[in-house]
């Protein structure tokens, strides 16, 4: 298993240009999620779903969008980028129940810088 | 008050020496905790749940205390690669009768040959 893989690792955008973070997972998990983490921060959830087709907004989704067509991907669009949108990204996700349902496999990250 | 709150540290500490960290949390309808590892520059790994009677994994014991709301974490005999910042996570019921993960800021740890 390759648990959750995110790409870019890195990116760079200038002000005003969208882009996509990609989020895959083959666990096979219900739920996904997506944190920020500026530094010296705790993590600030972005959006969350708890299945294919369902979304629903964390504390700061405001710039983002997020669409969840199967249960393996997990796609954060970054629409107009401002550099208030510098940080991490972390992908997470978490099986819907039985044994270890509520801990959280994250993603390695990716770290966007907006000029 | 912060949902989640814990001392940034950093504790600095000699190797082979015992640590505790704590955190609070401000709400009482939490009902998981955990503990995370984070790396500098890496995602949060699973270091261990905690559990209502306490736990030990190998050197890291975890308690709760769900009467003052804090959880805490001890590490007894220090290794170099114990170095980390060490992530409170708790999984309040919300009032739409869903689960979500407050994370703390971290707490700093440096352990020093």
């Amino acid at each position: 298993n390759a648990g959750v893989t995110q790409t870019p690792k890195f990116r760079i955008l200038k002000i005003g240009q969208s882009m996509t973070l990609q989020c895959a997972q083959d666990m096979n998990h219900n739920y996904m999620y997506w944190y920020r983490q500026d530094p010296g921060m705790g993590l600030k959830l972005i959006y969350y779903s708890v299945g294919a087709g369902i979304t629903d907004k964390g504390e700061v989704p405001n710039g983002y969008n997020v669409s969840r067509s199967t249960t393996e991907y997990f796609p954060l669009r970054l629409e107009l980028a401002a550099p208030s949108q510098t940080s991490v990204y972390f992908c997470a996700s978490r099986k819907g129940g039985g044994t270890g349902a509520n801990v959280l496999t994250f993603g390695a990250g990716s770290r966007l810088t907006v000029l | 008050r912060k949902e989640v709150e814990q001392d940034p540290g950093p504790f600095n500490v000699p190797e082979g020496a015992t640590v505790a960290f704590n955190c609070t949390y401000s709400n009482s309808a939490s009902q998981s905790f955990f503990w995370y590892r984070q790396d500098c520059r890496k995602e949060p790994k699973l270091l261990m749940s905690v559990y209502s009677s306490g736990n030990e994994d190998g050197r890291f014991t975890a308690q709760l205390n769900r009467a003052s709301q804090y959880i805490s974490l001890l590490i007894r005999d220090s290794k170099l690669s114990d170095s980390a910042t060490y992530l409170c996570v708790v999984n309040p019921l919300t009032t739409s009768g869903t689960y979500k993960y407050i994370f703390g800021t971290g707490t700093r740890l440096k352990v020093l040959a």
